[in-house]
């Protein structure tokens, strides 16, 4: 157990729809970070979040938004939803962005999303 | 902007032979970080180094960072079907406000029995 929660741990929706998906860190850690992985295919990087603000953007729909709250926990907003945004939504904490061991990232367990 | 690649991407090997994968990365990295991620699994911390030249064993896992801080490898000695997982790589470049983690694409292992 990485102390990374998120929920829920499935998702079932239809095309079109919107759908929030809930991280919540490691007792400490202030960063956060969001990553889509597809079937068979590697991590990737959305976006990033420390303390609160926005730190790192990666590749990113304009049809996804998230935030990070003052209690650290962090929220992955997705609309419009296509077929192809079916996949495996992974969040990760961190101490911190820089410094060595600060930066080793936990995964949560992942939500799994399908738009039919 | 950074990339760090990883080679192969798939590899399959008989139980009880050696596998490697590779990183290589464009810029020089501040420190490199191993994960593993079990089929069904998240990925998990394996390791990180930070010195040039660094070699950790872990058990039967050799990993290495390159002279030059940008390459790195991952050896597994005679693997066993536990082994069985998705590599990835994350090197970490820039310092301050502009320092980032980039993981590579992983080298997904299935070991036969």
């Amino acid at each position: 157990d990485s102390g990374v929660t998120q929920t829920p741990k499935h998702l079932i929706t239809a095309t079109g729809q919107r759908v929030t998906l809930r991280c919540s860190p490691r007792s400490g850690d202030l960063s956060v970070y969001w990553y889509q992985q597809s079937l068979d295919q590697g991590l990737q990087f959305l976006i990033q979040y420390y303390n609160g603000e926005e730190r790192a953007k990666g590749n990113i729909l304009e049809r996804f938004s998230a935030q990070q709250f003052p209690d650290l926990h962090s929220e992955l907003n997705l609309s419009s939803l296509e077929l192809g945004d079916s996949a495996l939504y992974f969040c990760a904490s961190s101490v911190s962005p820089w410094g060595g061991n600060q930066e080793t990232q936990y995964f949560g367990p992942g939500t799994r999303l399908l738009v039919l | 902007g950074q990339q760090v690649m990883q080679i192969p991407q798939y590899q399959h090997v008989q139980e009880g032979e050696d596998f490697t994968t590779y990183c290589n990365s464009s810029t020089t990295l501040s420190n490199i970080q191993w994960y593993k991620q079990r089929p069904g699994g998240h990925p998990v911390f394996l390791i990180q180094l930070v010195k040039s030249g660094e070699v950790k064993k872990q058990k039967r896992l050799t990993f290495q960072f390159g002279e030059a801080k940008k390459n790195s490898s991952l050896h597994i000695t005679a693997t066993q079907t536990t082994d069985v997982g998705t590599y990835f790589c994350a090197g970490s470049v820039g310092s301050g406000s502009a320092r980032q983690l980039t993981f590579g694409s992983g080298t997904q292992l299935t070991v036969l029995p």
